[in-house]
């Protein structure tokens, strides 16, 4: 157990309608990832927080996604007018520090959010 | 521009065998590096990395990797394959000079280690 959870594992849609992600990192940490990986492919960057602060943006995020972490804690990450091109998995990962220079630090995964999209 | 190749879609080991994932990387600055494995439908689980200093790291499950700056390569390395390693691995990097400290990920290996 990595300490980070996401809700809900699986989700499944129809074209067009919205869904909304949770990731819950590990609590002490102020840094907050959002991947996207689709099969056999490695993860893509999509957004990164640090406290409640979206730092930056992927190009892959279209107007349609938007994440929050409101009070930098927990995050959501939402998609509207959902398309079958978003049927991937959506991972959350949260450092754990080793206590050296920024940078170095470990990211630790989720178990993912598995998006379906009819 | 930074980016991780695994030259190799999927490697085949027998058993007790010695088994090798290959990664090489480009960046600007210096790198740090990274292994994942992933098991079906499952997260990311953390394997090994490299900051800096010794270039043989040791990591998790009896795996080690070796970093070689003159070849830009980090390639997985296990003595004796088990058949439970069997799985999807992935290699990363992050360039010290990136302050929002993204990962930049190889497009993952499978390997598949029979009995």
């Amino acid at each position: 157990d990595t300490g980070v959870s996401q809700d809900p594992r699986h989700k499944i849609t129809k074209r067009g309608q919205n869904v909304t992600f949770r990731c819950d990192p590990i609590s002490e940490h102020n840094r907050l990832y959002w991947y996207r990986q689709t099969l056999g492919q490695g993860p893509e960057f999509l957004t990164y927080f640090q406290n409640e602060a979206q730092l930056e943006k992927s190009r892959l995020l279209s107007d349609r996604f938007s994440a929050e972490r409101p009070k930098g804690s927990f995050s959501t990450l939402e998609i509207q007018r959902t398309e079958q091109g978003d049927s991937a998995m959506y991972l959350c990962a949260s450092p754990r520090g080793s206590g050296g220079t920024l940078g170095t630090d470990t990211q630790y995964f989720g178990p993912g959010t598995r998006l379906t999209v009819l | 521009a930074q980016s991780v190749a695994q030259p190799e879609d999927q490697v085949n080991v027998a058993e007790g065998n010695p088994l090798t994932v290959k990664c090489t990387y480009s960046v600007s600055g210096n790198p740090y590096l990274f292994w994942y494995v992933q098991y079906p439908n499952r997260g990311l689980q953390f394997l090994l990395k490299y900051i800096t200093g010794d270039n043989l790291v040791k990591g998790s499950y009896g795996f080690e990797a070796e970093f070689n700056k003159s070849q830009t390569s980090f390639h997985l390395k296990k003595p004796s394959a088990l058949v439970s390693d069997s799985a999807l691995y992935f290699c990363a990097v992050r360039d010290m000079r990136d302050s929002n400290y993204q990962l930049i990920w190889g497009a993952g290996t499978k390997l598949i280690i029979k009995p």
